[in-house]
């Protein structure tokens, strides 16, 4: 079975700073990674996926996420924080097998103070 | 393009009422997923749709039932409501591209049990 870590259920950065957002999955097969942001009262939209194309990956908005197999590690960054970066952050893996579903970390909740 | 439409968008039930939710997926994506989201089990895998076939089923009882017409529009149902059903319900919806698939969400039904 796969599942999903998500370190820090709520990360607070200043204006202008780095952001990193921490995910750990596990999975018994090569999996497809994916980070999705969700604003308040509004869905989930896709920001990257990554699926052994490359082991970093662009997303949209400025963010970026590395896969790391040794460390099984798929953590979330961006040099600089915004303020409408203040979301909610949701690391997903499904089976690079395909057709099937998404499972989902907890959730990080991105604070940005001014 | 239009995205994926979800009606209605807020919904107050009763205990012991059902409910019907309604998902309208990308224009040619003919795959569609149902997902619940609560504070307190996060982001759970309700059962996936593929060509008016149930193609994969997360771990709910049978109150929860899903169905999927010709033109890929997705419904689901929730009979005999219980309080814990309350939550945001997301659909999404992918283009198969063999295992390479992105899903879509969204915004969302939020459902609340009285």
């Amino acid at each position: 079975a796969q599942s999903v870590t998500q370190l820090g259920s709520h990360v607070s950065v200043s204006e202008g700073a780095l952001v990193l957002l921490r995910c750990n999955y596990s999975s018994s097969v090569p999996p497809y990674l994916f980070w999705y942001v969700q604003y308040p009262n509004q869905g989930l939209q896709l920001l990257l996926k990554y699926t052994s194309a490359a082991t970093l990956v662009k997303g949209i908005n400025g963010f970026e996420a590395e896969f790391k197999k040794s460390e099984t590690s798929f953590h979330l960054t961006k040099p600089s924080a915004h303020m409408s970066d203040a979301a909610e952050y949701f690391c997903a893996v499904s089976d690079s097998r395909g057709n099937t579903p998404l499972v989902f970390g907890k959730g990080t909740r991105l604070s940005v103070i001014a | 393009k239009a995205g994926v439409t979800q009606t209605p968008r807020y919904l107050i039930k009763t205990r012991g009422q059902q409910v019907t939710l309604s998902c309208s997926p990308i224009s040619g994506h003919r795959s569609v997923s149902w997902y619940q989201q609560t504070p307190g089990q996060g982001l759970q895998f309700l059962f996936e749709y593929f060509s008016e076939t149930q193609r994969n089923k997360g771990n709910f009882p049978g109150r929860f039932s899903g169905r999927q017409f010709s033109n890929s529009r997705s419904e689901m149902n929730v009979s005999t409501l219980e309080l814990g059903d309350s939550a945001l319900y997301l659909c999404a919806s992918s283009k198969p591209q063999g295992a390479q698939e992105t899903q879509y969400f969204g915004p969302g039904t939020r459902l609340l049990v009285l």
